[in-house]
């Protein structure tokens, strides 16, 4: 039941794009997307609901294809602020508030 | 801005010691939940509650228990303290359903 996340890890330089991916096995309601630095609690990025949608503010973004039950988190020009986890939380049911999160995907930009 | 505390940073218990974690937030949320984190594994659901009184278990909720008397205040319990149970564990609140979710600091439980 858990999303399955991948890359597990990256590395960038700033100024470089990533994509991490998030994929379920079963439908989802929505997906959350949390970003965790080191020592920190998570912190939350987005919500998306189903219905193919697609968010982003500054330059991170992120989409949810329903039909595949995936969703993707763009970063655009990374900075060193961007370091850190990324978790996404699939919601099975609707309004629930019960997420399961992904295993997380760690990534560090190098200057 | 909202506020989510955690009673503890770092709690070393012995086996077989009952444990209890406070959790409380100061933004009138309906949402509370009660996450652990070890590596490899991101975060998983203990418990949640929906609103005083309320509770539902999550995906792990074997060997803890929890309470939530007031609205503000959501504890977690360890009936009899294990070594499987040292983790971080992380607290969070949320207005709605589904909504973000506001995590407290965590608080790093090692049962020796």
């Amino acid at each position: 039941q858990q999303p399955v996340q991948s890359p597990q890890a990256v590395i960038l330089r700033e100024g470089e794009d990533a994509v991490i991916n998030c994929s379920s096995s079963k439908a989802l309601y929505s997906v959350h997307w949390y970003r965790q630095k080191h020592g920190e609690a998570p912190v939350f990025l987005m919500i998306l609901l189903k219905g193919g949608e697609q968010k982003g503010h500054d330059k991170i973004s992120a989409s949810f294809n329903e039909k595949k039950q995936q969703s993707s988190l763009y970063l655009t020009a990374s900075q060193l602020s961007y370091s850190g986890t990324y978790f996404c939380g699939t919601e099975l049911e609707s309004n629930t508030g019960k997420l399961i999160f992904g295993q997380g995907t760690t990534l560090q930009v190098k200057p | 801005d909202v506020k989510v505390t955690q009673s503890s940073r770092y709690l070393v218990k012995r086996t077989g010691e009952k444990v209890f974690l406070e959790c409380v937030q100061d933004m009138d949320h309906e949402n509370m939940f009660w996450y652990r984190q070890d590596p490899g594994l991101g975060l998983r659901l203990i418990y949640f509650s929906y609103d005083v009184k309320m509770k539902e278990k999550g995906d792990i909720p074997e060997g803890y228990s929890v309470s939530r008397e007031k609205k503000e205040r959501f504890s977690l319990i360890l009936e009899s303290a294990s070594t499987n149970q040292t983790s971080m564990y992380l607290c969070a609140s949320s207005l709605v359903t589904p909504g973000k979710q506001y995590f407290g600091p965590g608080t790093r439980l090692l049962v020796l």
